[in-house]
């Protein structure tokens, strides 16, 4: 079955303590995004990649890092410059180039709660 | 700067029709989505409109007015598996989707 995987589920970490989230997809999409997710807000875009060893800050970057090393997978660190890391993280794929219709497909999401 | 406006919360009851709003205000436009998301599940795609008027799909359809800078999404014979949070996104001009908070709609049997 193509699709997203993001793991853990659920991660717990200590202030302080820097924490990477994974997020893999078979779907052989160009593109991958990583997104934050708040109560009452919507989806806010971190990082994103639209081809393999090269990726752009997106509205909320500062203290996120991401590498894009491999077209499948698009891991970010939640570093402990970021002040309110607590949030449900949200990676997506999509295809590059069929404008207008790229839709995007998400994984399962992390929820990352720091103690 | 971009805005994307839905109601927070809307209810309904179980086999009636809902219209859930969007207004936008984006630098420019590529077209304008509609995800579905249950509560701590990831978002699912619903429906995509980037011409004026109304694409029906099943019990779903979603209408767009580029002019108005306005879309809904409008769900008929409501089931109770349709509670769920409902976000509106617009592609602007960098091919960048701008999202809305959602609206949560809670169904009543």
């Amino acid at each position: 079955d193509g699709g997203i995987t993001q793991s853990p589920k659920y991660l717990f970490r200590k202030e302080g303590q820097n924490v990477t989230l994974s997020c893999e997809q078979n779907l052989n999409h160009d593109a991958m995004y990583w997104y934050r997710q708040d109560p009452g807000q919507g989806l806010r875009l971190i990082y994103y990649s639209q081809i393999v060893n090269d990726f752009q800050k997106g509205d909320i970057a500062e203290g996120y890092s991401v590498s894009r090393e491999k077209k499948e997978s698009f891991p970010l660190t939640v570093t402990s410059a970021q002040k309110n890391p607590t949030a449900f993280y949200l990676c997506a794929s999509s295809r590059v180039g069929e404008i207008p219709h790229n839709e995007q497909f998400f994984g399962p999401g992390t929820r990352l709660t720091v103690l | 700067g971009q805005n994307i406006d839905q109601p927070t919360e809307m209810t309904a009851t179980e086999g009636a029709i809902v219209q859930i709003n969007c207004t936008y205000q984006t630098s420019g436009f590529n077209g304008l989505f509609w995800y579905q998301q249950h509560a701590g599940e990831a978002p699912t795609f619903l429906s995509y409109n980037v011409l004026d008027g109304l694409e029906e799909k099943g019990r779903f359809s979603s209408f767009l007015s580029r002019s108005k800078g306005y879309s809904y999404l409008l769900l008929k014979e409501l089931q109770m598996k349709d509670s769920a949070s409902y976000l509106c996104a617009v592609m602007d001009s960098n091919y960048q989707l701008i999202w809305g908070a959602g609206t949560k709609l809670i169904i009543k049997p």
